[in-house]
């Protein structure tokens, strides 16, 4: 059981680039989610799903899509990448809104 | 606005020792409080989830404890170990849809030997 699996774990970019930050899991969640992390503070809401073909945004949408195709997987796409986007990008799941959520190992992304 | 606030920011205890890590939230309104463990370089791990009617929460060494009323949490690690090392983040629920989570900033706790 792999759980949450994010790809790539660590990724450089260069301004203006674009790309995919990739997320799966195998639990058969219905709820996931994506956040990022910046240094000394907390994780900040970027896009979630309830389900498949349901997503929407969150605290800091800015900059990001995301799609939801299948229950399992769901990217975040960075588009015209500026160093602001520099971050961790964490990716979770949960069968609902009220019990925990599971967690990817994230993605380091640093943008120049 | 709404806030989780952890204190201590940092903490330093030896191997063996107990420690408490406290949590004030002015999240309203509030569904749930949750404890997440995070070791470097790695992803969130769900220690505790409480909800507004339960006081006491145990995750084997690791309890919580929630006072809704003065809207504080702490969580208590009994006979810290080695491993205990990470940062310990609080995060409040304001709906049940769990789609608004507020994170607190981390507690950095290091157990020495």
């Amino acid at each position: 059981n792999a759980g949450v699996t994010q790809t790539p774990k660590f990724r450089i970019l260069k301004i203006g680039q674009s790309m995919t930050l990739q997320c799966t899991q195998d639990m058969n969640h219905n709820y996931m989610y994506w956040y990022r992390q910046d240094p000394g503070m907390g994780l900040k809401l970027i896009y979630y799903s309830v389900g498949a073909g349901i997503t929407d945004k969150g605290e800091v949408p800015n900059g990001y899509n995301v799609s939801r195709s299948t229950t399992e997987d769901f990217p975040l796409r960075l588009e015209l990448a500026a160093p602001s986007q520099t971050s961790v990008y964490f990716c979770a799941s949960s069968y609902s809104g009220l019990l925990e959520a599971f967690f990817g190992q994230g993605t380091r992304l640093t943008v120049v | 606005k709404n806030q989780v606030e952890q204190s201590p920011q940092s903490l330093i205890i030896l191997e063996g020792k107990n420690c408490t890590l406290q949590c004030n939230y002015t999240v309203s309104p509030f569904s749930n409080l949750r404890w997440y463990k995070q070791d470097t370089g790695r992803g969130p791990v769900s220690l505790t989830i409480m909800t507004f009617s339960e006081n006491t929460k145990s995750n084997g060494r690791y309890t919580a404890t929630l006072d809704a009323d003065t809207k504080q949490s702490s969580l208590h690690i009994t006979a810290s170990q080695l491993s205990d090392s990470a940062s310990y983040i609080c995060v409040v629920s304001p709906n049940q849809a769990g789609t608004a989570l507020i994170f607190g900033k981390g507690t950095t706790l290091s157990v020495s030997s």
